[in-house]
């Protein structure tokens, strides 16, 4: 019962590194998200993605790309890290079913931008 | 544009009181779910419980039950007989089940449960 997995768990950048954050999921959700929480906040949607090769902006999207070829994987890009981007990053799945809907989380990347 | 928001950033209770967290919506829309999410210090999200928008009767999960107050936007979270594992922040979230089904969080309240 794998349910949505991210990686890496940890990580510090330097200013002006790059790096992309992975997210899969085994549920076979349409629906895809990548959510910020700075710390003490609540969470503000990056982007999000209804379907493989479907992706759009969020509140907050800039300074972040994201791709979706499969339905399994939405990986996160930051380009230029700057410290701003200093938060806990999380992905997330939902779907829409019979009995409703439900979204499922990550465990969360904790990223520093020194 | 959709909205949640908390308006209680913290509250603390005795272990074993009943506690009320707050939320209120801002939508257009007809068709959609309400929830409220846990975060523990794991930081994972927990779900709580969901409400339909269509389903009048409040929701309920053993401890945990939702006043749904649809004209007026209002979706609260009671505890019942609190215990110190509930001590966590507390997220109300909203989700339009059409078109881009994207999931609005409000700002969170940090609840203690004191021992």
């Amino acid at each position: 019962n794998a349910g949505v997995t991210q990686t890496p768990k940890f990580r510090i950048l330097k200013i002006g590194q790059s790096m992309t954050l992975q997210c899969t999921q085994d549920m076979n959700h349409n629906y895809m998200y990548w959510y910020r929480q700075d710390p003490g906040m609540g969470l503000k949607l990056i982007y999000y993605s209804v379907g493989a090769g479907i992706t759009d902006k969020g509140e907050v999207p800039n300074g972040y790309n994201v791709s979706r070829s499969t339905t399994e994987d939405f990986p996160l890009r930051l380009e230029l890290a700057a410290p701003s981007q200093t938060s806990v990053y999380f992905c997330a799945s939902s779907y829409l079913g019979p009995r409703g809907t439900e979204a499922f989380f990550g465990q969360g990347t904790r990223l520093t931008v020194v | 544009a959709q909205t949640v928001t908390q308006s209680q950033p913290e509250m603390s209770v005795q272990e074993a009181e009943t506690v009320t967290l707050s939320c209120t919506y801002d939508t257009s829309e007809n068709n959609y779910y309400l929830f409220w999410y846990k975060q523990p210090p794991s930081r994972q999200m927990i779900l709580v419980i969901r409400q339909e928008a269509y389903k009048q009767q409040n929701a309920t999960e053993n401890r945990f039950s939702v006043n749904f107050q649809k004209a007026a936007k209002s979706f609260s979270l009671k505890i019942s007989d609190s215990q110190l594992g509930d001590t966590a922040m507390y997220f109300c979230a909203f989700m339009v089940i059409q078109g881009a089904q994207k999931l609005v969080f409000g700002q969170g309240t940090r609840l203690t449960i004191n021992p």
